[in-house]
């Protein structure tokens, strides 16, 4: 079955580290994306990549980093400039809509997420 | 903020009664998701609509869109025990490439 997996479930930081999540689709889709969920609230985008080699900072990009060298996986690393990284973060993916309809569109399909949390 | 307001922010209805939730916005829209995410899990598409449109259905899900008043809502009738979870409208605009989310609304089936 195709899907987007994230990976660890759960994730611990200490002070001063960076920490890596992660996320591979097999859905064959060209845009993936980033959000940071906080308790009673909606989500908040950090990073978003509609094609390999090429991304964009959401609202919130500070303190984070992505990389996007396959297709398939959209890693995010949440360093240590990041002073409040307790969060649940979402990775998410789309297909690439044909011009002018614009990516925003099309329905994104969402791993289950990553809890981090500080030590 | 640019953010979509729900309403309410929770709702607790006993099973096989219908469940309304609405979500206002204050920019116009190029279309308007609903997505559904159970506790501690993703999120999970259910409808999107498009502007030029002002209902949908999918299954027990139906969905208004009123661009005039600037809000949609959406219904799910006869409820089930499962369909407790948090809704979440998102919009899209035409300039961007990003959804904007509302905070949800916390749906509670009692049996």
């Amino acid at each position: 079955d195709g899907g987007i997996t994230q990976s660890p479930k759960y994730l611990f930081r200490k002070e001063g580290q960076n920490v890596t999540l992660s996320c591979e689709q097999n859905l064959n889709h060209d845009a993936m994306y980033w959000y940071r969920q906080d308790p009673g609230q909606g989500l908040r985008l950090i990073y978003y990549s509609q094609i390999v080699n090429d991304f964009q900072k959401g609202d919130i990009a500070e303190g984070y980093s992505v990389s996007r060298e396959k297709k398939e996986s959209f890693p995010l690393t949440v360093t240590s400039a990041q002073k409040n990284p307790t969060a649940f973060y979402l990775c998410a993916s789309s297909i690439f809509p044909p011009p002018g309809t614009g990516t925003s569109n099309q329905p994104q399909h969402f791993g289950d997420g990553t809890r981090l949390s500080i030590l | 903020s640019q953010q979509g307001e729900e309403d309410p922010q929770a709702l607790s209805i006993q099973e096989g009664e219908n469940a309304t939730m609405n979500c206002s916005y204050k920019t116009s829209i190029n279309n308007l998701q609903w997505y559904r995410q159970n506790s501690g899990r993703g999120l999970v598409h259910l409808i999107l609509i498009r502007s030029n449109e002002r209902e949908k259905h999918s299954g027990r899900l139906r969905v208004t869109l009123d661009t005039s008043k600037k809000s949609s809502s959406l219904l799910i009738t006869a409820s089930r025990a499962a369909d407790t979870a948090s809704y979440f409208c998102a919009r899209s605009m035409d300039s961007n490439y990003q959804l904007i989310w509302g905070a949800g609304t916390k749906l509670i089936i009692k049996p």
